[in-house]
């Protein structure tokens, strides 16, 4: 079973809508959730952080867990052009190492 | 903000030789990272490194593989005998600490073996 896995994708959506992206997770015990936006060819740039259940907002984005189903998401609000990435969910499964998905491509069509 | 440095951006290598990526990770960071993406493939953890010694490696991480923080600034990751399926961008990671500490990449050595 894959330590981290995302809904495939890619996902295409109209500018000013809502981009919604999911991962599932494998290690009943990981406390730390992250959400990396990579554009092509460029470093995993972090822009969510989650540790406890229920949601966390920051700006356009809100991040979802619920570790009793170990689950995460990411809600993108009104999203623009800019958002279009490679979007990774990321898992911390011991003090030491992050897991990743595969990432799930959202393309923003103006 | 303060960024972490990776050198070379792009490394172009013979199959057999040795290459040595160079990192220059956060100044008041204490764990280092190594992580590898193939094109289109996904990022995956190879190493971390913390006071001096590995703390922890993946299955990629074999024998072929070696990291070393030769002075107070540099982590660098060595490839003794590069292969063709080496090709992949490095990433270089820092952090402050562990657990929930966010993790800081520098920009990536892509490296190519021919």
């Amino acid at each position: 079973q894959k330590e981290v896995e995302q809904n495939s994708g890619p996902l295409s959506v109209p500018e000013g809508a809502i981009a919604s992206l999911n991962c599932t997770y494998s290690d009943r015990v990981s406390q730390s959730f992250f959400w990396y936006r990579q554009y092509s060819g460029k470093s995993p740039e972090l822009i969510m952080s989650i540790y406890s259940n229920g949601d966390k907002e920051d700006g356009r984005f809100t991040a979802q867990l619920n570790k009793a189903s170990q689950y995460v998401s990411l809600l993108i609000r009104d999203s623009q052009p800019s958002d279009s990435a490679t979007y990774l969910c990321a898992v911390r499964m011991d003090d030491y190492k992050l897991s990743f998905g595969a990432g799930t491509t959202v393309t923003v069509r103006a | 903000e303060p960024e972490v440095t990776q050198t070379p951006s792009h490394q172009v290598t013979q199959m057999g030789q040795e290459v040595i990526l160079r990192c220059v990770p956060i100044s008041n960071h204490l764990y280092f990272y190594w992580y590898r993406q193939i094109l289109g493939q996904k990022v995956e953890f190879l190493v971390s490194f913390y006071n001096n010694e590995i703390s922890e490696k993946s299955e990629i991480f074999d024998d072929q593989f070696s990291v070393e923080r030769p002075d107070g600034s540099n982590f660098t990751l060595k490839i003794r005998s590069t292969k063709l399926e080496d090709s992949a961008m490095y990433f270089c990671a820092s952090s402050e600490g562990t657990g929930a500490r966010r993790l800081h990449f520098g920009n990536g050595t892509r490296l190519t073996v021919t």
